[in-house]
């Protein structure tokens, strides 16, 4: 089956760090290229950051210089690490593989439950 | 970067046809995505390349893409649509490449 389950969450004080993971099954994540999404409670999503196939990646203004995505194809898990929390990072945070039929297009089509990050002192 | 459009709600009575719009410069040169996320559940593909239907997605989900404006139809409604639906689209030439929509809350009256 396939599947995305993160982990990793939690509560953590103002320019304090956490490292989210994203355990991936049934597929392959270097393969395929893979997003970190996020959600303020009651806001809508928001695209953090994303690593294609190849390793290139790319993030969000609102993160950039504080958040690294990367992954260990040993595992086949995908990880979100964010320093120099603040308040405004609070949200659930996803996982999502991106998949695509026609290259210069690509979806969400599976993600995982996510995971809640609350910066709070 | 690129901005996406959506009214912040729509409402529809049970058996009708609900229509939410994605608003964006051209937007029918790119292909639209669309996901419905339940309170508290994570989002789910509902259409993909506009028009295109994922397995497990009734057919009374459709989409189209032109001009300026995507929509999303949902023909005869039912209370379990009610959900909030975001669209997206791929922004290949941009550091930026993923861009959802504010997302629409549908509310089955």
């Amino acid at each position: 089956e396939v599947q995305l389950v993160e982990s990793g969450g939690g509560l953590v004080q103002p320019g304090g760090s956490l490292r989210l993971s994203c355990a991936a099954s049934g597929f392959t994540v270097s393969s395929n290229y893979m997003s970190w999404v996020r959600q303020a409670p009651g806001k809508g999503l928001e695209w953090v950051s994303v690593i294609y196939s190849g390793g290139s990646t790319y993030y969000a203004d609102s993160v950039k210089g504080r958040f690294t995505i990367s992954r260990d194809n040993s595992k086949n898990t995908l990880y979100l690490q964010m320093n120099s929390l603040r308040a405004e990072d609070t949200a659930v945070y996803y996982c999502a593989r991106d998949s695509f039929l026609f290259l210069g297009s690509y979806y969400m089509d599976v993600w995982g439950k996510g995971t809640t990050v609350t910066v709070s002192s | 970067s690129y901005v996406l459009t959506q009214p912040p709600s729509v409402s529809v009575a049970p058996g009708k046809t609900a229509r939410i719009t994605c608003g964006g410069n051209n937007i029918g040169s790119k292909s639209v995505h669309w996901y419905q996320q339940k309170p508290g559940q994570a989002p789910v593909l509902v259409i993909y390349y506009d028009s295109d239907r994922p397995s497990g997605i009734p057919e009374r989900f459709s989409g189209s893409n032109s001009g300026n404006t995507a929509t999303l139809t949902i023909s005869r409604v039912e209370a379990g649509d009610e959900a909030d639906y975001y669209c997206q689209v791929w922004d290949s030439s941009s550091d930026h490449p993923v861009v959802f929509g504010g997302g629409t809350k549908l509310t089955v009256l």
